[in-house]
């Protein structure tokens, strides 16, 4: 079946450390996208990638980097520039287009030790 | 900034009641696209109901419709026979201009009490 994949489902950071969230989609979706979600504050776009080897910033990117080198894999870099990073990390995918809704993974939780 | 507004932090219903969620937009564009998702705590996103804003009738899929107003720019959600597993936090979202990501809102946390 297709769909999109996020592992690990739990992470540790420790401080100063980056961490790399991972997510891959068999959907054949040109769009990715990454997502924060905080408790009251609803779903954050961190970066969106509309086709390979290009990205753009969302609303919260700072402390965070990205990478679009395969169709299939949208990888999210969690830097030590990131100073509040524990949060629930959802990553999506969608065929390029205004009406096409986003599909999206399980989620990663990071936390800090 | 395109906002999506949920009003709504938490609310409850009885199972079998009738519930609404509402949602407001802000944008400057005539034709866009509004969902509703649904986030049980098992935390993976669903898709519930879409609606184009271009189409004059309410979208409906089983227990879930929409009452759509344009020109207040409101897009709450009716869940009939509420259920157990409604149970869930509902997000609306939307694509407010050309091509860009969907905007969420914060987010309506919905107990179904038995």
């Amino acid at each position: 079946d297709g769909g999109i994949t996020q592992s690990p489902k739990y992470l540790f950071r420790k401080e100063g450390q980056n961490v790399t969230l991972s997510c891959e989609q068999n959907l054949n979706h040109d769009a990715m996208y990454w997502y924060r979600q905080d408790p009251g504050q609803g779903l954050r776009l961190i970066y969106y990638s509309q086709i390979v080897n290009d990205f753009q910033k969302g609303d919260i990117a700072e402390g965070y980097s990205v990478s679009r080198e395969k169709k299939e894999s949208f990888p999210l870099t969690v830097t030590s520039a990131q100073k509040n990073p524990t949060a629930f990390y959802l990553c999506a995918s969608s065929v390029t287009g205004p009406n096409q809704p986003q599909h999206f993974g399980d989620g990663t939780r990071l936390s800090i030790l | 900034a395109q906002t999506v507004t949920q009003s709504q932090p938490e609310m409850s219903v009885q199972e079998a009641e009738t519930v609404t969620l509402s949602c407001t937009y802000d944008t400057s564009e005539n034709n866009y696209y509004l969902f509703w998702y649904k986030q049980p705590p098992s935390r993976q996103m669903i898709l519930v109901i879409r609606q184009e804003a271009y189409k004059q009738q309410n979208a409906t899929e089983n227990r879930f419709s929409v009452n759509f107003q344009k020109a207040a720019k409101s897009f709450s959600l009716k869940i009939s026979d509420s259920q157990l597993g409604d149970t869930a936090m509902y997000f609306c979202a939307s694509f407010l201009r050309g091509n860009t990501p969907l905007v969420f809102g914060k987010g309506t946390r919905l107990s179904v009490i038995a």
